[in-house]
This record gives structure tokens, sequence and C-alpha cells, in this order.
């Protein structure tokens, strides 16, 4: 089945402590992001890669960091997390042209 | 910055009802894409529009692109309870960035 894998789907925690946001792929899809959704202010994209080792800001990349080591994989992540960055998070993947698919998404509260 | 308006916000109606969601813009894209957000889910692809003044039918579905390809249209024939949700459209750029309306979130009574 054609899916886009997020973990955890639910994470509280406290101020500047470390976490990684994992995101997996199945399609082969070369076009990978991230997006934070936050009521009326809708889904805007926080980095996106278009293939392994090649990754870009989107329109909110601060205090966010990604990778693309390989093409399934592309896991978002947060060094110092504040409050601010309580959101509702989405992966997506796609293949040139194409729509996207997204994962379950991931709730982040920050304390 | 690209900014994808969509109107209305919010629609409440009943079933049987037909509607139409807006999606506007004053740039061109690539594609226009229409998606259906479940609460607590992510979006899920309807359709995606290519050619400007392209119509696609999904069902009960209808999806029109602009002649110019800066706007789009979402029409529901005889809404039923199912369709509920938020629904999002999306423009594409030539590099596959998308950028999402505000979506405009439709409920449906029996």
């Amino acid at each position: 089945e054609a899916q886009v894998t997020q973990n955890p789907r639910y994470l509280i925690t406290v101020t500047g402590k470390k976490l990684t946001v994992t995101c997996s792929q199945n399609m082969n899809h070369e076009y990978m992001s991230w997006y934070r959704q936050d009521p009326g202010l809708g889904l805007r994209q926080i980095y996106y890669s278009m293939n392994v080792e090649v990754t870009d800001k989107g329109d909110v990349p601060e205090g966010y960091k990604v990778s693309r080591k390989e093409k399934r994989n592309f896991p978002l992540i947060l060094e110092s997390p504040s409050p601010n960055q309580t959101s509702l998070y989405f992966c997506a993947s796609s293949s040139h042209g194409e729509g996207a698919f997204f994962g379950q998404g991931t709730r982040l509260t920050v304390v | 910055t690209q900014l994808l308006e969509q109107s209305p916000q919010f629609l409440s109606i009943q079933e049987g009802e037909n509607l139409t969601v807006y999606c506007n813009s004053s740039s061109v894209f690539s594609s226009l894409q229409w998606y259906r957000q479940e609460p607590g889910e992510g979006p899920v692809l309807l359709v995606t529009v290519v050619t400007g003044g392209e119509v696609k039918k999904l069902k009960r579905l209808t999806f029109q692109f602009g002649d110019a390809r800066k706007d789009s249209s979402l029409h529901i024939t005889a809404a039923q309870t199912g369709d509920t949700g938020l629904y999002l459209c999306a423009g594409a750029s030539d590099t596959d960035k998308l950028i999402f309306g505000t979506g405009t979130r439709l409920q449906v009574f029996p």
C-alpha cells in the first residue's frame, strides 16, 4: 500500500529538548516536504527536498533542520524546541507534476 | 509571495444542496490541486488540473481550472453528510512547490 508514515503521532516535550519527527515513504518519490498547520494560517512549508542530499528552505524554516540521506526518509529535527513550534506537522511526498501524498500528521506540544 | 485565497472560509448547508468553493490567485501555477482533510488526518488528494480551462469530474464533484491558470473552482452537486470536511486548494510551481489556500470548512447537515 502506497503511504507516507510519520512518527510519532503525538508528542509533548519541554522547551529546549531536541527532538526528531521521522517520515518515510514507499513510493520512490523524489520530492518530499514538511508542513506545519496552524489555525487561521493554513499549511505552510517548512523545508523541502527535491532528491537525495538536496534540501532547501520553505516559507517558515527557522528553528528546524532536515536531512535527506536516503530517498525514502526525510526526518524533521527541532534542535531546541520552543512553545511557538507547538503545531500540527505533516510530511508529504510526490513525483514531479503529481499530487502529494501526506502522512497522518504529528501533533507536537512544547511546554 | 504567491497567495491563494479561498472563499468562502466556512460553509454550512443541508444535504441535497449544491455549493461552489473558489480558489483565486494573482499568480500563474503549473497545476492546481484540490485536497480534502478530515479532523486529525492528513490532506487527501482529490484531483489535479493542469490545463487552462480544464474541467474534471469526480462523481458529484466538478473541478475547473481557470483559462489563465490563476484560479479554480470546486462545485459539489447534491451534497451529502460524507462531504463534510476541510477543502484545500494548492497551486504547484514548476519545481513542485505547493502553495496552499487557507481552506474552506464545509459542514453538511442531514
